[in-house]
């Protein structure tokens, strides 16, 4: 079965460059959601997109935005990259009218120099 | 203020023991409780979930176990195998979709 894309699975910033992150939700799917998880830590909900607009945002520093395009995917922009922004990425995405929950991808591990 | 609370941290079961991880919530407006399970460096995978008006839910060696009075969730492996050592994750959904975690537990088999 077709699981949740995300690229790059790894990427490595200096402080201050900026980072794009993409998602591809599962087929069907049209919502995604983004979540940073730090060393140790549980996810963290960043945003979550339902057809193309923002439904919903959590702690989302102001120097991410983020947008899901007409296919669906989506992509996190991060900015001004900062030391602490060293984490793994999450993207995950459900069908807004199934029962189903949220699957998620593999990630991006972004490591900011 | 964290909305789910999970204990144990860590979790260390011999082969074939039951690992039993328990979680507790507050905010009554969550409607469905999936549990996650997550190896280093991957994504979380959906394990198992339940609904609140459902007391049990098992599948295979995973059972969850609700008690929707005193706001308790758990999650049971029966006959623990050391491929199930991982980080596990209880979850709450809101009715608009958004999941929030729990901190995680470190299970470990012992072969």
């Amino acid at each position: 079965a077709a699981g949740v894309i995300q690229s790059p699975r790894h990427l490595i910033k200096e402080k201050r460059e900026t980072a794009t992150l993409k998602c591809y939700p599962i087929p069907r799917h049209d919502t995604v959601y983004w979540y940073q998880q730090g060393p140790g830590q549980d996810p963290q909900f960043l945003i979550s997109f339902y057809e193309k607009m923002q439904s919903d945002k959590g702690s989302i520093p102001d120097r991410f935005s983020a947008q899901q395009f007409s296919d669906y995917h989506s992509e996190l922009n991060m900015s001004s990259l900062e030391l602490g922004d060293s984490a793994l990425y999450f993207c995950a995405s459900s069908f807004s009218s199934g029962v189903e929950t949220q699957y998620f991808g593999p990630g991006t591990r972004l490591l900011v120099l | 203020q964290q909305q789910v609370k999970q204990s144990p941290q860590s979790l260390i079961v011999q082969k074939g023991g039951i690992s039993i991880i328990n979680c507790a919530y507050e905010n009554t407006a969550f409607d469905y409780f999936p549990w996650y399970q997550q190896f280093p460096g991957k994504g979380p995978a959906l394990l198992i979930a339940i609904r609140p008006d459902v007391s049990e839910k098992k599948e295979g060696r995973f059972t969850i176990s609700f008690n929707k009075s005193a706001k308790q969730f758990s999650l049971h492996i029966m006959d623990s195998q050391p491929g199930d050592s991982a980080t596990y994750f209880c979850a709450a959904r809101f009715r608009d979709d958004k999941i929030i975690f729990g901190k995680g537990t470190r299970l470990h088999i012992l072969p």
